[in-house]
């Protein structure tokens, strides 16, 4: 199992451009995550979903979008990027939610750059 | 007032002494309690979790937990320089489904 892969691994933008960052995870959980970090903070929740064509608002997701038509992708879609959005994103799935006890895999993090 | 409080450290620990982290949350509906490690430049990975009153015991790690006082705290015991990292405490409450990150507590373990 690959576990949770998320691409790329490094991107540099340029304020207002657009993009998508790619989720995939192996391991048929139902539950997906996407994070941000920024330094020396701790990660904050943008969006999640608790299955296909099911998502819900975090913490802090304004500026970004995301769906889930399949189990395995849940692909982040910043639109006119901003400064703001210069973060490290991590994208994260587990099998049922954490109150029951279910460890939360992480990507590997792709590291945005906002310029 | 943050939900999830850390000290962000560095906590400077000797070879083979005991480090104690402790992160305290504002929510007293907050259900389980996690810590997680990371290492520069990686993501996070979960060592302990949580979810009643008292101490839970893994390998070299303790988590305690005391609801009444709204704190958790993790040992390390015979701290390696491999424990050289950033600890997160994670508390999630059913409200929301909502996990929240304390911004870290760095350890630096000197041989």
């Amino acid at each position: 199992n690959a576990g949770v892969t998320q691409t790329p691994k490094f991107r540099i933008l340029k304020i207002g451009q657009s993009m998508t960052l790619q989720c995939t995870q192996d391991m048929n959980h139902n539950y997906m995550y996407w994070y941000r970090q920024d330094p020396g903070m701790g990660l904050k929740l943008i969006y999640y979903s608790v299955g296909a064509g099911i998502t819900d608002k975090g913490e802090v997701p304004n500026g970004y979008n995301v769906s889930r038509s399949t189990t395995e992708d849940f692909p982040l879609r910043l639109e006119l990027a901003a400064p703001s959005q210069t973060s490290v994103y991590f994208c994260a799935s587990s099998y049922s939610l954490q109150a029951l006890g279910n460890e939360q895999f992480f990507g590997p993090g792709t590291r945005l750059t906002v310029l | 007032q943050k939900e999830v409080e850390q000290n962000s450290g560095p906590l400077s620990v000797p070879e083979g002494a005991i480090a104690s982290l402790n992160c305290t949350y504002s929510d007293r509906v907050s259900q389980s309690f996690f810590w997680y490690r990371q290492y520069s430049g990686k993501s996070p990975e979960l060592i302990m979790s949580i979810y009643s009153n008292g101490d839970k015991e893994d390998g070299r790690f303790t988590a305690q937990l005391n609801k009444a006082s709204q704190y958790v705290s993790l040992l390390i015991r015979d701290s390696q320089p491999s424990d050289s990292a950033t600890y997160l405490c994670a508390v999630f409450k059913a409200a929301g489904n909502k996990l929240t990150f304390g911004g870290g507590t760095r350890v630096l373990v000197k041989p």
